[in-house]
């Protein structure tokens, strides 16, 4: 069955830098486009970042912009955010997701949780 | 830029029906589809509706969803309430400008 698995979160100082993993299997990771979309504790949903099937085009939201890179490794199945510049408010559990017809999200994993702080 | 508005908490009894409502700031619901997916206490969000009204497999027929044109708004209906119903609930849509945009979310007490 699908399923996808979040790594690399963790406690880390502001302004430094922290790269997430989701590896997938249980389907054809080459043909769809993922997300990443975030949960900062205790609040709702933000989306966060999209790449397509062949990473040709990358999306990013307002708030991550500039600082994020989103990239997929499709001969390992896997997905990266690299986050830059990582600010308090970037705190949140990061869950990766495979896109249904570049509208939404068909299946999310089970999350990572990153802390920003001192 | 359009945001999605729902109200923060609703409540209802076993066996009833309930109805969340999720309304599209600016531009028009019609304009793109609406989703929404459930998160219950602890766990993953998962999709219960797709394409305004379509349900993935595996969602019960409990769970029906609708747009309302005149209100600009979607809707989340849940019937036949059950206590594992209780969760947080959130609709979502896309635009080309604004990408993928979430509503801020229901929580849903099953009393």
């Amino acid at each position: 069955q699908v399923q996808l698995v979040e790594s690399g979160g963790r406690v880390v100082q502001p302004g430094r830098s922290l790269r997430l993993s989701c590896a997938v299997s249980g389907f054809i990771f080459s043909n769809n486009g993922m997300h990443w979309i975030r949960q900062a504790p205790g609040k709702g949903l933000e989306w966060v970042a999209v790449i397509w099937h062949d990473g040709s085009k990358e999306y990013y939201g307002e708030s991550v912009k500039g600082r994020f890179t989103i990239s997929r490794d499709n001969s390992k199945n896997t997905l990266h955010l690299q986050m830059n510049s990582l600010r308090a408010e970037d705190t949140a559990v990061y869950y990766c997701a495979k896109d249904r017809g570049l509208l939404w999200f068909e299946k999310w994993g089970q999350g990572t949780l990153v802390t920003v702080s001192s | 830029n359009f945001m999605l508005t729902q109200p923060h908490s609703v409540s209802e009894s076993p066996g009833k029906t309930v109805t969340i409502s999720c309304t599209r700031s600016s531009g028009s619901i019609a304009t793109n589809y609406v989703q929404w997916y459930q998160q219950r206490p602890g766990s993953v969000p998962t999709p219960v509706i797709y394409e305004d009204s379509q349900r993935p497999s595996g969602v019960p027929d409990r769970f029906s969803g609708s747009i309302d044109y005149s209100s600009n708004s979607a809707s989340l209906t849940i019937s036949r309430l059950k206590s594992e119903d209780e969760a947080d609930y959130y609709c979502q849509s896309y635009d080309s400008s604004n990408l993928w945009v979430f509503g801020g979310g229901t929580k849903l007490t099953v009393l």
